[in-house]
């Protein structure tokens, strides 16, 4: 087994502000994404990698950088908090989604996730 | 785009009754794969099932779908509900396996009573 740890659990931020979320993973998987959730709106891809050093947009990106420094780690950062904006950001991995359905592959494993608030 | 559309957002149902939360998609490609997550409070999402072959029943944990490309769907059954199925239900579509990039429906609040 393994785990997905994401840091900080809350985050306060003021409007303007630039904030990092972080996360690692310990089940050497290829491919990590950072998702945000807000209620009623489902889960949106903001960035994924499907390795170290490569990134790639999703649907959200706007608004947000991405670094994966290494295969374990994979890092979010919004550039300019809105003000009195809340969500919930959720990291998870998987090892690659290959053609073989029915093995591990093609599974997503989420951290438990970063909840953001803006004064 | 791809596209995932829940048509409901929430559902309330007494338990023991049947179970059925709709899930229908958009894609260009032919081969796409369909995944159900199950998100219960305070909790992380968890896959629940998945499926890449047509008309194949997948079932897990009492709960069942069969991915219909006819009519690109993808619902989610369970033949009696029980309290403890109260959770958050995404739908999600890949439409190639090796691209990473998972699209999810807006979800379904699935609330069962006594």
């Amino acid at each position: 087994g393994g785990i997905i740890t994401q840091t900080p659990k809350f985050l306060i931020g003021q409007e303007g502000q630039k904030l990092t979320l972080k996360c690692q993973q310990n089940f050497n998987h290829d491919t990590m994404y950072w998702y945000r959730q807000d209620s009623g709106k489902g889960l949106r891809l903001i960035y994924y990698s499907i390795t170290e050093n490569d990134l790639q947009k999703g649907d959200l990106s706007e608004g947000y950088d991405a670094s994966r420094e290494k295969k374990s780690s994979f890092s979010l950062t919004v550039t300019s908090a809105q003000k009195n904006e809340m969500a919930v950001f959720l990291c998870a991995s998987s090892s690659g989604l290959g053609n073989r359905i029915r093995s591990r592959q093609n599974t997503l494993y989420f951290g438990a996730g970063t909840r953001l608030s803006v004064l | 785009g791809d596209s995932v559309t829940q048509t409901e957002g929430l559902v309330t149902l007494t338990e023991g009754l049947p179970v059925m939360l709709n899930c229908t998609y958009q894609t260009i490609y032919s081969n796409p794969f369909l995944f159900w997550y199950v998100q219960h409070l305070n909790e992380s999402p968890r896959l629940l099932l998945k499926s890449f072959t047509d008309n194949k029943r997948t079932e897990h944990q009492g709960f069942h779908a069969t991915l219909h490309k006819s009519s690109s769907s993808f619902h989610l059954q369970k033949s009696s509900a029980q309290l403890s199925d109260s959770a958050l239900y995404y739908c999600a579509l890949v439409y190639r396996a090796n691209t990473g990039k998972l699209t999810f429906g807006d979800g379904t609040v699935l609330t069962v009573k006594p």
